[in-house]
């Protein structure tokens, strides 16, 4: 069964710095990663979709890269912002598994402050 | 823009009550799927299902029914509530062309049983 672990369960940091969010997984045969972010109380935003065959993906100031071979994801934030403050999940999506399901990862809760 | 509607925010019942959770999709997206959310255990798979009145168990169906009438609807049926049950369900939808299509989420409805 796959399992997502997330790194570090919480971070918080001064508006303006770049930082990573980790998240790995143990089987590397999958379909996608998706990247999520969730504020509190409130449902899922997805954020970007990686799929098996890309390294990479960019939107804005968020960039996601996968290394599949070590099972391996990272999400940069560039210039953090104290609105990116909010839990940020990753999921995989495992080849062979039924309709594309995900398994998640427990999220990094990330406090950005002015 | 996908959009996934949850019927409630918010709901509190009683120990014993038969209990219905909404969600619909305007997307026309084959796959459906209701997770919970739980603080240290993260988001886990109650039941999915591809189809109208096609259903299938995920990891904790346990306590949980589910129905499909429609394919824009889907209900998650808690047969008799018991406090364990309280939780954040959320509900997501895919198109279903791919095992690896992007899933998008509703906003969640926060269950608490008395």
């Amino acid at each position: 069964k796959q399992e997502v672990t997330q790194i570090p369960a919480a971070l918080s940091v001064p508006e303006g710095e770049n930082l990573v969010l980790n998240c790995s997984f143990t089987d590397s045969a999958i379909y996608n990663l998706q990247w999520f972010r969730q504020d509190p109380g409130k449902g899922l935003t997805s954020l970007l979709l990686i799929q098996s065959s890309q390294r990479e993906q960019t939107s804005g100031r968020l960039n996601a890269s996968l290394d599949k071979s070590s099972g391996r994801s990272t999400l940069y934030i560039a210039a953090s912002q104290p609105g990116d403050s909010a839990t940020y999940l990753c999921a995989v999506s495992p080849r062979g598994s039924t309709l594309g399901r995900l398994y998640f990862g427990r999220g990094t809760q990330l406090t950005v402050w002015p | 823009d996908v959009k996934v509607t949850q019927s409630s925010r918010y709901l509190v019942k009683r120990t014993g009550e038969k209990v219905f959770l909404e969600c619909v999709q305007d997307m026309d997206h084959e796959n459906m799927f209701w997770y919970r959310q739980d603080p240290g255990l993260g988001l886990r798979l109650i039941y999915f299902s591809y189809d109208v009145k096609m259903k299938e168990k995920g990891d904790i169906p346990e306590g949980y029914s589910v129905s499909r009438e429609k394919k824009e609807r889907f209900s998650l049926i808690l047969e008799s509530a018991s406090t364990n049950q309280t939780s954040m369900y959320l509900c997501a939808s895919s198109l279903g062309t791919s095992d690896w299509d992007e899933q998008f989420f509703g906003p969640g409805t926060r269950l608490t049983v008395l």
